[in-house]
């Protein structure tokens, strides 16, 4: 069972670069979620999206763009990447829209120069 | 902003003994959850507890919630190495629609 999927692991950008980091679940969540972790700071929420077709806007949403075209996948792209937007991101999924458990991907390791 | 704040940020122990962590949060939550997170790796959910419940257990784990005083502890009792992790608690305000996490407590056990 591979649970949440996410790629690439790690990456090095040039700022004002387009990159979009994937997710993928195979457990037919409804509700599927983008944090970034930084140093000292905990998880923050980026984006989310309660069900297929519809995303909303987390804590830190601005440079950051996600779509939810089906169940399975929840990309997050960053149109003009810039410095401070070096971190380790992590898609989550749960079963319903009111949270419960979420799992996790393990991560995406993003540098931005 | 965060919700959850842990406390201590960093805690040391030798295996065996007991760890505590506390988490205090703002506003009124549906439940509260904890998470652990090896290094380098995705967290992982330990355990849920309700806004309704007081005391839940799971295994060597026992968490606390006092929602008069908007606080949670984590107690893992009989430490081992293995359980060295950062542990982080993630409430779900009433009203809000994704988890919102605290800055995590670093565990580390001394064999």
């Amino acid at each position: 069972i591979a649970g949440i999927t996410q790629a690439p692991t790690s990456q090095i950008l040039a700022a004002g670069r387009r990159m979009t980091l994937r997710c993928t679940q195979d457990m037919r969540h409804n509700a599927m979620y983008w944090y970034r972790q930084d140093l000292g700071l905990g998880l923050r929420l980026i984006h989310y999206s309660n069900t297929a077709g519809t995303t909303g806007k987390g804590e830190v949403p601005d440079g950051y763009s996600v779509s939810r075209a089906n169940t399975d996948d929840f990309p997050l792209t960053l149109a003009s990447a810039v410095p401070s937007q070096t971190s380790v991101y992590f898609c989550a999924s749960s079963a319903g829209q009111n949270t419960g458990e979420l799992f996790f991907g393990e991560g995406s390791r993003l540098t931005v120069l | 902003s965060q919700q959850g704040e842990e406390d201590p940020q960093a805690l040391s122990i030798q295996e065996g003994e007991n760890a505590t962590m506390n988490c205090s949060y703002k506003t009124s939550i549906n439940n509260l959850q904890w998470y652990r997170q090896n290094s380098g790796r995705g967290l992982v959910h330990l355990i849920l507890i309700r806004s309704n419940e007081r005391e839940k257990h799971s295994g060597r784990l026992r968490v606390t919630l006092d929602t008069s005083k908007k606080s949670s502890s984590l107690l893992i009792t009989a430490s081992r190495a293995a359980d060295t992790a950062s542990y982080f608690c993630a409430t779900e305000d009433t009203g809000r629609r994704a988890l919102t996490f605290g800055s995590g407590t670093r565990l580390q056990v001394q064999p």
